[in-house]
């Protein structure tokens, strides 16, 4: 079965630092592109940012661009994502999801950055 | 970045027959179509069909997709009360080199 299990998330100040976790089993992970979304409450999917499965590929959206970096170690079947500079609009669920054949197929729980003072 | 649009809500009744439309331009929903992803209340979303209008295993086939142009679509027939949800359409934008999703439409189930 695949499940995708993120941590990290929590309470942090304008302008601090959270990195973001995300587990992955039930598959090969190594063989496939990742990507983070976010949902701010209330709203809609928002995509962050992609991974290529080896990682050489990495896109992000302009609303985080130069502040946010994925990552992913193969090794230990996990996603990263480092949240720095962080503003009370980066405030939302976070979630991970496996992608194939271009979609979002599977997606973990979520879990929720607040950015606030 | 600009994203796909979809109507915010669609209201139909009981067993009757809905359908969502999701449009964007040739560099993303009419390159290949859009996936659909449903989301209940508190929970993530789930996916319904793949880009190229595909069910993944385990959903049912009263969800269909197509693409006609730019304008993709998802076809729900024989409406449940389990269907009342929110659904997004998404796609990879060529152009941007970013995934883009419409801002959803809530389904009520009258």
């Amino acid at each position: 079965e695949v499940q995708l299990v993120e941590s990290g998330g929590g309470l942090v100040q304008p302008g601090g630092s959270l990195r973001l976790s995300c587990a992955a089993s039930g598959f090969t992970f190594s063989s496939y592109e990742m990507n983070w979304v976010r949902q701010a409450p209330g709203k809609g999917l928002e995509w962050v940012s992609y991974i290529s499965s080896s990682g050489s590929t990495i896109y992000y959206a302009d609303s985080v661009k130069g502040r946010f970096t994925i990552s992913r170690d193969n090794a230990k079947n996990s996603l990263y994502l480092q949240m720095n500079s962080l503003r009370a609009e980066d405030t939302a669920v976070y979630y991970c999801a496996r992608e194939r054949a271009d979609s979002p197929d599977y997606w973990g729980q979520g879990t929720l950055v607040t950015v606030s003072s | 970045q600009a994203g796909l649009t979809q109507p915010p809500s669609v209201s139909k009744g009981l067993r009757q027959t809905a359908t969502l439309t999701c449009t964007g331009n040739s560099n993303n929903a009419g390159n290949q179509g859009a996936a659909w992803l449903q989301q209940h209340q508190g929970h993530p979303p789930k996916l319904l069909s793949y880009r190229n209008n595909n069910r993944p295993s385990g959903i049912s086939e009263r969800f269909s997709a197509s693409r006609s142009g730019n304008t993709a679509s998802l076809t729900i027939t024989g409406l449940q009360p389990e269907d009342e949800a929110d659904y997004y359409c998404s796609a990879w934008d060529s152009s941007l080199s970013a995934q883009v999703f419409g801002g959803g439409t809530k389904l009520t189930v009258l």
